[in-house]
This record gives structure tokens, C-alpha cells and sequence, in this order.
């Protein structure tokens, strides 16, 4: 079956510190992967996404970089955190235009 | 600019009442258009979608939603209002022919509250 999995569910991180975000997939080969920040009071917004391995778009100039070093695995990542980095970042993968999204990880920055 | 609005931030409905969420979208051409809900706490979770056929498309938990191309909206109804619709609803857009990025843009999201 096809399932994606986010880690962690909750993060508190103080500013300054690195971040890592990881998303797997199973069940499919090549999709499209997604990363999605909704902040507080504000919509999802795509941040990056990736038609390949190695393959980076960003949407929105921003803190935060995004790597996929294989197929079915995407991070998310940052060298220093602000706080307007806080957030509910949500994973994503698409075959065509069937979308499947992670639980989330929601992203506290004290 | 090609955007996705929903024009409503808060909503508040009587338990039993009917619903409407209101989306609007702004693209050169008609997009895939889709509805999530979000429960507090939780990821996503699709209602229905719309590609091409009949502009009323039947979805999950008893939601329906109307494409209407000469207005370009896309708004999710239902008959009557369960407290446990109470969510944050969204609107979505992809382009068709996108390539191969296949990008879902998000309108902002409508909170539902439901009263007893």
C-alpha cells in the first residue's frame, strides 16, 4: 500500500539551532514530493518541491533548504532557526494528480 | 496573478444547518480543483475532487461541491451540519498540463465552527 511517513510529530527547537525534517514514502516509485508549511492563522503554503532525486524547486525564498537524496525520501532542513520559523510543516507526494500528505510535524522556535 | 481564494476565515454554523464554503480561483484556464479538511491536530484529508463531467461532484461525510465555470468557483456545501464537521477547510488548485511538477496551491483555509 501507499504510505508516507513524517518525523517527528513535534519538535521544539531553540533559535539558532539546525533543523532536520524527514519524509519517506512507500508503495511508489518516482512521485513528486512536497513540503508545506502552515503557519499560525495562515493557509498551506508550498515551500519546495522535487520531481527527482536530486531535483529542488523552492516556491518562496525563506530560511529553510530541501534535499531528496533518494527516491523516496525528502528533508527538510535549516542551519539556524528563527522563530518565524514555527509552523505545522506537512509532507506530501503525488503520482499524477493523486496527492497523499503526511501526519505533519508541528515546529516550535523559542 | 493566478491565485486561489476563500473568502470566509471563520465560519459559524448551527448544528443541523446547512453549509457553504466559498472558493475562488484565478487561472488562465480551469485547474484540477480539490477540498481537504484538516481536523485539529491532524494532516489532510481529501473530500472530493473535480476533473472534467458533471459540475457536481459527490464527495465524503455527505459533502458536494459545484464547479462553476462562468463565476470560476468551486464551493463545497453541505445539506446538514454535524458537530464533528467542526475542521479547517481547504480549497485547492492544480494546474492542468502543469508538467511535471503537478504543484497543489492551498487557498487559505475557512475554520468551521459548529454550535450545538
Amino acid at each position: 500500500s501507499q504510505t508516507i511517513h513524517q518525523w517527528p510529530a513535534t519538535l521544539v527547537q531553540p533559535v539558532g539551532s539546525p533543523l532536520s525534517l524527514e519524509c519517506t514514502v512507500e508503495g511508489t516509485s518516482n512521485p513528486n514530493l512536497y513540503w508545506y508549511r502552515q503557519a499560525a492563522g495562515r493557509g498551506l503554503q508550498l515551500l519546495f518541491y522535487s520531481v527527482g532525486i536530486g531535483q529542488i524547486s523552492s516556491e518562496v525564498p525563506q530560511n529553510l533548504s530541501a534535499s531528496r537524496p533518494q527516491d523516496r525520501q525528502f528533508i527538510l532542513s535549516s542551519k539556524k532557526l528563527l522563530l518565524s520559523d514555527s509552523g505545522f510543516y506537512l509532507c506530501a507526494w503525488s503520482v499524477q494528480y493523486g496527492y497523499t500528505f503526511g501526519s505533519g510535524t508541528r515546529l516550535t522556535v523559542v | 496573478a493566478q491565485s486561489v481564494t476563500q473568502p470566509d476565515i471563520h465560519i459559524t454554523v448551527s448544528e443541523g444547518a446547512s453549509l457553504e464554503l466559498r472558493c475562488n480561483y484565478s487561472y488562465g484556464a480551469t485547474p484540477y480543483l480539490f477540498w481537504y479538511v484538516q481536523s485539529p491536530g491532524q494532516g489532510l484529508q481529501l473530500l472530493l475532487k473535480y476533473f472534467s463531467g458533471d459540475t457536481l461532484v459527490q464527495g465524503i461525510k455527505g459533502f458536494e461541491a459545484e464547479f462553476k465555470r462562468s463565476q470560476s468557483s468551486f464551493n463545497l456545501r453541505k445539506p446538514s451540519v454535524h458537530w464533528s464537521d467542526a475542521a479547517e477547510y481547504f480549497c485547492a488548485v492544480a494546474l492542468r498540463g502543469g508538467g511535471a511538477t503537478n504543484k497543489l496551491i492551498f487557498g487559505t483555509g475557512t475554520l468551521l465552527a459548529v454550535q450545538p
